[in-house]
């Protein structure tokens, strides 16, 4: 059973396009959810990450958007660029034994 | 620098032999985990452990044991390896402790075929 979903399983957007990532989930007990980044060849790199209580977080050109009633979440790449290729992933953590559950990850490429 | 180490970065296996994969970290988090890549799949929890001495199933177990002797080393082992463990394998530690979340930081992984 897939807990945690996502959608698109590839995306292609324009350089300076904003890409969408989608990802939900299931498990009322999942509060906090990191996002992966990750190059061929290597390991998944933290990306940025929203706690529960919390409906958007922003770091630069990367934007969490959360909503708790419908278990939704969305990774926003604004102004997106080549350097972004890559496959990105969503995570839910269970608040009761701190295990991380994966989706299945989107392949973002970005043409110049 | 936080750093997840493993070790061997790849590795080819026979059929029904033992493999043992290795990691450590050098974070002083309590939390360690390991999980295998395959595509389609995303990531998937093998084992996972909190304490020294102390190892938890993850969503994926069978066929897998783990081992954690310490609080830097987390060990995954195969003892009879099979062709469908054909894949890539993370490890990462988080930290549970302390005010901020902290979302796990993964190693480079290894690449492990069973032939």
């Amino acid at each position: 059973q897939q807990q945690v979903r996502q959608s698109p399983q590839s995306l292609t957007v324009w350089e300076g396009e904003t890409a969408i990532l989608n990802c939900s989930y299931e498990n009322s007990a999942f509060d906090y959810f990191p996002w992966y980044q990750q190059f061929p060849g290597e390991g998944p790199a933290l990306l940025i990450s929203i706690l529960s209580v919390s409906n958007k977080k922003e770091d630069g050109r990367f934007t969490i958007f959360f909503n708790k009633r419908e278990k939704k979440l969305s990774l926003h790449i604004a102004d997106s660029q080549p350097g972004d290729s890559a496959t990105y992933f969503c995570a839910a953590r269970n608040t009761g034994n701190y295990k991380y559950v994966f989706g299945a990850g989107t392949r973002l490429k970005v043409i110049a | 620098e936080a750093a997840v180490t493993q070790s061997p970065r790849s590795k080819v296996a026979v059929t029904g032999g033992k493999v043992t994969l290795s990691c450590h970290q050098t974070n002083n988090h309590d939390y360690m985990y390991w999980y295998r890549q395959d595509t389609g799949h995303g990531l998937r929890l093998i084992h996972y452990s909190y304490v020294a001495d102390s190892t938890e199933k993850g969503d994926i177990p069978d066929g897998y044991k783990a081992s954690r002797p310490s609080q830097e080393n987390f060990s995954l082992i195969l003892e009879l390896a099979s062709l469908s463990q054909t894949a890539v394998y993370f490890c990462a530690s988080s930290d549970r402790r302390g005010v901020n979340n902290q979302a796990p930081l993964f190693g480079e992984g290894t690449r492990l075929s069973v032939l």
